[in-house]
């Protein structure tokens, strides 16, 4: 069983400030590592796949690297809609998420 | 534009089964993998288990072998969650999502399936 491990749970900033969100295999997941946004009452969002490669209409301030065993989801400056639960989520073997990070306005 | 659309809000008894429908609209069905994934209140993403209707192959988490049955009708273009032995701990919001290669996208909307005697 491959076991994500995100960090941290939660990260409290204000707007306009850097986030980096960290995703941590047990094991090698090669790239095929993804993220995802997820905000109260909605279905998650993907934002990054193949651990690099942002989706279709992700704004360029999300950003992903890594590979192997430890990824990063960077958020270059945060908007007000970016404050939300993230999670990271693994493909190497079954599937399997992260406990997922909170994103808070300080 | 390819949307996945899920069946309505499920109440049911401890020890009853649940069955969740996700049809796919817009785009072609048999060709990509269908998992589903379950967000208990408060709690993280938790997947359960997929199907590839292609092949009718399917694939369960080791925590849900032997109580969840995942099937697919591709005449219909819509997948099937079958849960049984209904506990308290399973209610929770259900998610179908299209295995669009090594990630999930779309996902449907969500079902809720609340759990109580």
């Amino acid at each position: 069983e491959i076991v994500l491990t995100q960090s941290p749970a939660t990260l409290s900033l204000s707007p306009g400030k850097r986030a980096t969100l960290s995703c941590r295999a047990n094991q090698s997941v090669s790239t095929y590592l993804a993220w995802y946004q997820q905000k109260p009452g909605q279905a998650p969002r993907l934002l990054i796949y193949d651990a690099v490669i942002r989706a279709i209409g992700i704004p360029p301030r999300f950003s992903g690297s890594g590979s192997g065993t430890d990824f990063t989801l960077t958020i270059s400056s945060l908007e007000p809609e970016d404050f939300a639960v993230y999670y990271c989520q693994q493909r190497s073997f079954r599937w399997s998420f992260g406990q997922g990070t909170k994103v808070e306005i300080k | 534009q390819v949307q996945l659309v899920q069946s309505g809000a499920e109440v049911k008894k401890p020890g009853s089964s649940v069955k969740v429908s996700c049809e796919t609209s817009g785009g072609t069905f048999s060709n990509y993998g269908i998992s589903w994934v379950r967000q208990a209140p408060g709690q993280g993403l938790e997947w359960m288990g997929g199907i590839i209707p292609v092949f009718g192959t399917t694939d369960y988490a080791q925590k849900f072998q032997g109580r969840v049955s995942i099937s697919a009708d591709e005449s219909s273009k819509t997948a099937y969650m079958e849960l049984s032995s209904l506990r308290s701990e399973d209610t929770a919001v259900y998610y179908c999502a299209r295995e669009s290669g090594n990630w999930l996208d779309p996902w449907g909307q969500g079902t809720l399936v609340t759990v109580s005697s």
